[in-house]
């Protein structure tokens, strides 16, 4: 089975620029997360879809962050306009959808900001 | 307070040796454990997941969780120096995952 991919892996970016990350969940997977781990910490939740909906944002600043997935497969994650404090390990996790199924996590993009 | 507290370490441990990780939370209202091992440039991978008080065993790891004390434990048996990496616990309940900050293991050849 293959895991959840994600792309780029490494990006470095100005400060006031924009980025976007691309997640691929596992095949089947209902549920995605995107979670953002800054260095030293644990990953704290963003943003969780169920298929193409939004199931909770809450965590998610949304004055700069947005994230979509329109067919309910991949999704993406856009920062706009980065900040020094966005410097992180965006990672995406899926799973299978039932209420409380384990969550498989990608290797994550390290974003830099100068 | 933090919701879920983890001591970061770093702990360092002969190969061979027995190794204890532990967390501690305050919301009563998780019920779902799990651990998550995380390599150097590398996503969480799932160790364990478990549901309610008492142990879970697999291979050389067994997890524990005691609700009553709100304290979840990772044992790692006969420890490897491929069992070097950061250990995370998480908590999960109707949408609301968190996660312990990592405690980041070595195991000394």
């Amino acid at each position: 089975e293959a895991g959840v991919a994600q792309s780029p892996r490494y990006k470095i970016i100005e400060k006031r620029q924009s980025v976007a990350f691309w997640c691929n969940p596992i095949s089947g997977h209902a549920t995605l997360y995107w979670y953002q781990q800054i260095l030293g910490q644990g990953p704290k939740l963003l943003i969780q879809f169920q298929n193409n909906g939004v199931v909770d944002d809450s965590q998610l600043p949304k004055d700069r962050f947005s994230a979509e997935r329109l067919k309910g497969v991949d999704s993406t994650l856009k920062i706009q306009p980065a900040k020094l404090e966005d410097s992180a390990v965006y990672l995406c996790a899926s799973s299978s959808g039932g209420a409380n199924q384990p969550q498989h996590f990608g290797d994550g993009t390290r974003l830099s900001i100068l | 307070q933090k919701e879920v507290e983890q001591d970061p370490g770093p702990l360092s441990v002969p190969e061979g040796a027995i190794v204890s990780l532990n967390c501690t939370y305050s919301n009563s209202a998780f019920q779902y454990f799990m651990w998550y091992r995380q390599y150097s440039r590398k996503g969480p991978e799932l160790l364990m997941y478990t549901y309610s008080s008492g142990n879970k065993e697999d291979g050389r790891f067994t997890a524990q969780v005691d609700k009553s004390s709100k304290y979840i434990s990772l044992f790692i048996r006969d420890s490897q120096p491929s069992d070097s990496a950061t250990y995370l616990c998480a908590m999960y309940n109707n949408n609301d995952m968190r996660f312990g900050a990592g405690t980041r293991l070595t195991v000394k050849p």
